[in-house]
């Protein structure tokens, strides 16, 4: 059975650092992996996808990176802002239909 | 940018009514799903829906769950008997096609609370 575990599961970071956020699934046999941004009361809003077939996917000041084999991914977020404050969470698919398995997710906290 | 809707964004029902959330998917998309979270654990599958039926359904998708397209735009999930258990927020997300390269786009979440 899939296990999804985002490590560490808060942080807090002054403004201007570089972070990583981590992700780890137990079966390799995935479809693509997503990382998604959750405000407080809101819903998920996607950040980026990659394909079981991609090493990594940019966007802006996030990078993502997957190793299938060893089952991780890892998210970068560059020059961090108060404005990235959210939880941030990892989700795997696999098999047919798209069934999304998700981690607990990292809160993050930036201050100024 | 298109995105999911979710109504109402707020749900207070009595343990044992029935209640039905809504969905309006991103119009071209073809899979729709939804999801719950209780609060402070982690976004769970609940059911996957094409081609007007179910195409997958997790163990809590019980015989309290149901979920129906009654039209070209909506999709709802019902759930017959409401429990305290099921106090959550519910999300949709929809697809495009089932490919590896498409993401599911997620609504805000409708939060239900049982009393």
């Amino acid at each position: 059975k899939q296990e999804v575990t985002q490590i560490p599961a808060a942080l807090s970071v002054p403004e201007g650092e570089n972070l990583v956020l981590n992700c780890s699934f137990t079966d390799s046999a995935i479809y693509n992996l997503q990382w998604f941004r959750q405000d407080p009361g809101k819903g998920l809003t996607s950040l980026l996808l990659i394909q079981s077939s991609q090493r990594e996917q940019t966007s802006g000041r996030l990078n993502a990176s997957l190793d299938k084999s060893s089952g991780r991914s890892t998210l970068y977020i560059a020059a961090s802002q108060p404005g990235d404050s959210a939880t941030y969470l990892c989700a795997v698919t696999a098999g047919g239909y798209n069934k999304l398995i998700f981690g607990a997710g990292t809160r993050l906290a930036v201050h100024p | 940018e298109p995105e999911v809707t979710q109504t109402p964004s707020h749900q207070v029902t009595q343990m044992g009514q029935e209640v039905i959330l809504r969905c309006v998917p991103i119009s071209n998309h073809l899979y729709f799903y939804w999801y719950r979270q209780i609060l402070g654990q982690k976004v769970e599958f609940l059911v996957s829906f094409y081609n007007n039926e179910i195409s997958e359904k997790s163990e809590i998708f019980d015989d309290q769950f149901s979920v129906e397209r009654p039209d070209g735009s909506n999709f709802t999930l019902k759930i017959r008997s409401t429990k305290l258990e099921d106090s959550a927020m519910y999300f949709c997300a929809s697809s495009e096609v089932d490919r590896p390269n498409q993401p599911q786009h997620f609504g805000d979440g409708t939060r239900l609370s049982i009393l």
